[in-house]
């Protein structure tokens, strides 16, 4: 158990529909990654938030949407789904390392999405 | 965007064998990372790498930091079954103190054969 919870674990819905996926990082860690993999792309880094704020996009679509809460745990919201969204989607929380001050991420389990 | 080269993107070997990957880029990274991912499951990390030219070992795994900062390898030795997986290079892309986030390889499936 890496310490990292995402829910759910496997969601099937329908072009069209919205989702939310969950995450909750491990205790004391104040950074929340949303990573997107799919078979031909890889893992794709999609957003991170710090603490409650937006600290950077990667390559997130206009229909996904995020946001930290003060409990620091995370949600991702994906719109107006298509059959390309189907993937898995990683959260991922970090503690700074103190060898370098360099992120260390942890991943959870993952969500996997899949849109028909 | 940055990207990450990894290769090979698959290798089949037979238990006892050593294995090697590697990745290269085109941009510098301060710091790379190795993850393996098994079937249903996130990435875990096995190896960080800090300085260049830094060289770790984490049990049977060596991984090591290149010295232009635009590569680095992983060797696994006398690999067993439990090896099989997805292995992913990362290299933390800084934006602000130490504030980061990490670009992957495509990864490299090992399949072990006993």
């Amino acid at each position: 158990d890496s310490g990292v919870t995402q829910t759910p674990k496997h969601l099937i819905t329908a072009t069209g529909q919205r989702v939310t996926l969950r995450c909750s990082p491990r205790s004391g860690d104040l950074s929340v990654y949303w990573y997107q993999q799919s078979l031909d792309q890889g893992l794709q880094f999609l957003i991170h938030y710090y603490n409650g704020e937006e600290r950077a996009k990667g390559n997130i679509l206009e229909r996904f949407s995020a946001q930290q809460f003060p409990d620091l745990h995370s949600e991702l919201n994906l719109s107006s789904l298509e059959l390309g969204d189907s993937a898995l989607y990683f959260c991922a929380s970090s503690v700074v390392s103190a060898n370098s001050g360099a992120n260390v991420l942890t991943f959870g389990a993952g969500s996997r999405l899949t849109v028909l | 965007g940055q990207q990450l080269n990894q290769s090979p993107q698959s290798m089949f070997i037979q238990e006892g064998e050593d294995v090697s990957m590697n990745c290269t880029s085109s941009s510098i990274f301060n710091t790379w990372l190795w993850y393996k991912q098994e079937p249903g499951e996130g990435p875990v990390l096995l190896i960080a790498l800090y300085k260049a030219g830094e060289l770790t070992s984490n049990g049977r795994l060596t991984a090591q930091f290149g010295i232009t900062r635009k590569d680095s390898f992983l060797n696994i030795s006398a690999s067993i079954p439990s090896d099989v997986g997805i292995y992913f290079c990362a290299g933390l892309r800084n934006y602000g103190g130490s504030q980061g986030n990490l670009i992957f390889g495509k990864g490299t499936k090992l399949s072990v054969k006993p």
